[in-house]
């Protein structure tokens, strides 16, 4: 099993660029995860879908953050325009949901380590 | 405040001591709670969930929580080199999906 598929691994950009981040999730699982990690903030939630839909995007800090999952193979997080403040890890992560009184394991990606200059 | 907080550390323990790792909360709610073990420049894995209140052990590893105090806590005993590591905390609700982090501490087990 590959596990959660992340590109690129490593982005750096300049200020004002557009920046696209991608996710293979876990074939099977049915939710993704979208986070963000800062030494100051730790690991926040941006956004999660289930069945491809976003169901809670109220992590993302602003509208120019953007995230898609036109299929249940793939998801994408969009920078645009990048500021030096979003330099961060970006994990994805993805998981099958349970029923009421169960919990699954969400599986994390290796992250994208963006530096925005 | 933050619904987790958690020390950051980083924790010094020589080989073969017995480690304490916790975390506060604040919303009641949290059904689920969990400890994940993220190794430098890898994502974070999880390393074991407790549903509700009471203890779970697994290995060299113990869970506990009380949610009357909302207090979370992870045990290692006989901690080894191979232990050093950051670990997260995390709770969630029913259904598991919205699940929030603590900041991490961060783990150095001396040889």
């Amino acid at each position: 099993d590959a596990g959660v598929i992340q590109s690129p691994r490593h982005e750096v950009t300049e200020m004002g660029q557009e920046v696209t981040l991608r996710c293979k999730p876990i074939s099977g699982h049915n939710s993704l995860f979208w986070y963000r990690q800062t030494m100051m903030r730790g690991l926040e939630l941006l956004i999660y879908f289930n069945n491809n839909v976003p169901i809670d995007d109220s992590g993302m800090p602003e509208d120019r953050f953007s995230a898609k999952m036109p299929n249940a193979s793939f998801s994408t997080l969009k920078i645009q325009p990048s500021e030096p403040r979003d330099s961060a890890v970006y994990f994805c992560a993805s998981k099958l949901a349970g029923g009421p009184g169960s919990y699954n394991e969400q599986f994390f990606g290796p992250g994208t380590r963006l530096t925005v200059l | 405040q933050k619904e987790v907080e958690q020390d950051p550390g980083p924790l010094s323990v020589p080989e073969g001591a017995i480690v304490s790792l916790n975390c506060t909360y604040s919303n009641s709610a949290f059904q689920y709670f969990m400890w994940y073990r993220q190794y430098s420049r890898k994502g974070p894995e999880l390393l074991m969930y407790t549903y509700s209140s009471g203890n779970k052990e697994d290995g060299r590893f113990t869970a506990q929580v009380d949610k009357s105090s909302k207090y979370i806590s992870l045990f290692i005993r006989d901690s080894q080199p191979s232990d050093s590591a950051t670990y997260l905390c995390a709770m969630a609700n029913t259904g598991g999906f919205k699940t929030i982090f603590g900041a991490g501490t961060r783990l150095f087990v001396k040889a």
